[in-house]
This record gives C-alpha cells, sequence and structure tokens, in this order.
C-alpha cells in the first residue's frame, strides 16, 4: 500500500490564484481530513469527510473547498490564494471515527508546503 | 470545544537521560488522547494512544503516556532519550462520544524535541 499521497509537494503561488491540492489513500478508509499546519499553531482541521459525497467544515475552512466523489480521493481547492494561506498542508486518513477501536489512529500523508505571495 | 495545551515550545535534553514531554487536555467527556511525531519534511506518526484501561500507555520506539484524569494531562516519556529522537512532537485530543462530527482531533502546538549527544 502506498498510504496517503499528496500532491504537489511544493508550489508557490500569487495572491488571487487559485489550485489544487490532490490527496489519495489506497486503505478504503472512510474519513478523511485536511490540516494546516502553522509554526507554533498545531494542526487545525480545514475539512473533513466522513465518507464518499459527504464533507464538513473544520475549525478554519474559509478560503477553501473540499469535495468526495470517490473513497479514494480528497482534493482541497484554494479558490483565490491569499498570503495568510501560506502554510504547510496535511491530508489524513482513517478507517473509523469512533468507537476508540484502532480504527480512530489517522494516517497522515507527506504534506504540501505552499507559499503566495 | 477540546483543546490541547503543551507548554513547552522546546524540551532540550542529553542522550542517555529520561525524556518527558508534557501535555494537557481540555474535553467534554472522556477522551481519546494522541501522540504523534514529526520528523523534518514528514508527515506525522502515530507513536500511541490512550483510549481506556491501563493509564500507562506503551508505544512505538519506546515512548510511553501516562494518562491522569484528575490532572487532566497526558506526558510523553522515555527512559533513555536517543539523537534519533530528536523531532517535533504532537499531543492531540478527542471526545470519547462519538457524534456525526467524525475523526475531529484538536492538536496542541508541538513541542520541540532536541537530544544532544
Amino acid at each position: 500500500n502506498a498510504g496517503v499521497t499528496q500532491t504537489p509537494k511544493f508550489q508557490v503561488l500569487k495572491t488571487g490564484q487559485s489550485m489544487t491540492l490532490q490527496c489519495a489513500q489506497d486503505m478504503n478508509h472512510e474519513y478523511m481530513s485536511w490540516y494546516r499546519q502553522d509554526p507554533g499553531m498545531g494542526l487545525r482541521l480545514i475539512h473533513y469527510s466522513v465518507g464518499a459525497g459527504i464533507t464538513d467544515q473544520g475549525e478554519v475552512p474559509n478560503g477553501y473547498n473540499v469535495s468526495r466523489s470517490t473513497t479514494e480521493d480528497f482534493p482541497l481547492r484554494l479558490l483565490s490564494a491569499a498570503p495568510s494561506q501560506t502554510s504547510v498542508y496535511f491530508c489524513a486518513s482513517s478507517y473509523g471515527g469512533g468507537g476508540g477501536s484502532s480504527t480512530d489512529t489517522q494516517y497522515f500523508g507527506p504534506g504540501t508546503r505552499l507559499t503566495v505571495l | 470545544a477540546q483543546s490541547v495545551a503543551q507548554p513547552e515550545d522546546q524540551v532540550n535534553v542529553a542522550e542517555g537521560n529520561p525524556l518527558t514531554v508534557k501535555c494537557t487536555y481540555s474535553v467534554s467527556g472522556n477522551p481519546y488522547l494522541f501522540w504523534y511525531v514529526q520528523y523534518p519534511n514528514r508527515g506525522l506518526q502515530f507513536l500511541l494512544k490512550y483510549i481506556t484501561g491501563d493509564n500507562l500507555v506503551k508505544g512505538s520506539y519506546g515512548f510511553e503516556a501516562e494518562f491522569n484524569k484528575s490532572q487532566t494531562s497526558f506526558h510523553l516519556k522515555k527512559p533513555s532519550a536517543l539523537v534519533s529522537d530528536s523531532a517535533l512532537y504532537f499531543c492531540a485530543v478527542r471526545s470519547a462520544h462519538f457524534n456525526n462530527a467524525g475523526n475531529m482531533l484538536t492538536f496542541g502546538g508541538g513541542t520541540r524535541l532536541m537530544v544532544k549527544p
């Protein structure tokens, strides 16, 4: 299994440009999430999905859109990039979302480092 | 709302000495608690978790963590630090109460562990 993959690894955008960060997992996980990591702030949840066709907002959703047309893929779209969106973005997946079993463990991708000028 | 505090931005320890990375949390109901480690330019890797049962949880690479309900803490420990343990460590929490919010973890700001030879 490749696990959770993310592309691109690095990206530089100009203010106002749009782009899509790709995320895919081959573990048949139902739950997928997008986080952004900023210094001293840990990881903050942007959007998440509990299954194909179902998405919801996390803590910091403004300026981002997501869709989940398949179990495997969960792309994150920046509609009009702003310098405040300069960050490292991580995608994560897990099999389940409750019950406290081993399925609660999240698997993270390697991240996408985004700079908005 | 749930939250996690990691009061130390950085912990310095000499190789061979014991290490502790502190974490306190706030959550409604019983907590599920996690520790993740991040090596440079990598995604987060799962270390260990507390769900229920024994308050002392053992995880990967010789790490362990102790759940203390009265102090709402979940400190990460290792009896003898290695230089290769140098990394960024994140504590995370979610409520044990399952709801349609899925597997929403709240992360602390991270603690950088520096182990010197």
